[in-house]
């Protein structure tokens, strides 16, 4: 398996543009996370979906995040528009549902996005 | 609530002394208590996870870590340091009581390993 994909896996733009992060999860999971990482704040979770229902978008920062999972292979982050307090590395990670709380999230290997 | 508490955000040990790690939970339920490690710009791997069964768990790399619920403990150990182990260590519980395995991490522990 090729694991969790995500693109682009470096993003440098400019404050006021529109951002848009991509995850491919793993074949058969059935969560999907999204996770932003920085040194101030450590590892937050932002949202999660299962089956391509978001569950929980508590930890999204404002409106300017949005997620969507159009269906069980994509699921899309964007910001809009950026902000350089937006710079982070932002981490997708998917698990399977039927182990519940046991089971594992596999992480991708993250997108490091810089706004100027 | 549950959460996590990682003692120590900088831990340095020389090759081939003992990794110690501290992580101590706090949850209203039985909890699943996972470590995962990061290398540097890569995405966070799964090291060991606890799951109610045996409360001592070996994970990969060497490393495992000791259940231990009358000090609400999962403190992380390896006997002997690798320079490939230079990592940053999280702690994270996951339930929320319910199915759900939305995880909670700690604030991570980067370890350094001195030749």
């Amino acid at each position: 398996d090729a694991g969790v994909i995500q693109s682009p896996r470096h993003e440098v733009t400019e404050m006021g543009q529109e951002v848009t992060l991509r995850c491919k999860p793993i074949s058969g999971h059935d969560y999907l996370f999204w996770y932003r990482q920085t040194m101030m704040r450590g590892l937050e979770l932002l949202i999660y979906f299962n089956n391509n229902v978001p569950i929980d978008d508590s930890g999204m920062p404002e409106d300017r995040f949005s997620a969507k999972m159009p269906n069980a292979s994509f699921s899309t982050l964007k910001i809009q528009p950026s902000e350089p307090r937006d710079s982070a590395v932002y981490f997708c990670a998917s698990s399977r549902t039927s182990g519940g709380a046991r089971e594992t999230q596999y992480f991708g290997p993250g997108t490091r996005l810089l706004v100027l | 609530a549950q959460s996590v508490t990682q003692l120590g955000s900088h831990v340095s040990v020389s090759e081939g002394a003992l990794v110690l790690l501290r992580c101590n939970y706090s949850s209203s339920v039985p909890p699943y208590l996972f470590w995962y490690v990061q290398y540097p710009n890569q995405g966070l791997q799964l090291l060991l996870k606890y799951t109610s069964a045996a409360t001592l768990v070996k994970g990969i790399n060497g490393f495992e870590a000791e259940f231990k619920k009358s000090e609400t403990s999962f403190h992380l150990t390896k006997p002997s340091a690798h320079m490939s182990d230079a990592a940053e260590y999280f702690c994270a519980v996951s339930g929320d009581g319910g199915a759900t395995n939305k995880l909670i991490f700690g604030t991570g522990t980067l370890l350094a390993v001195q030749p």
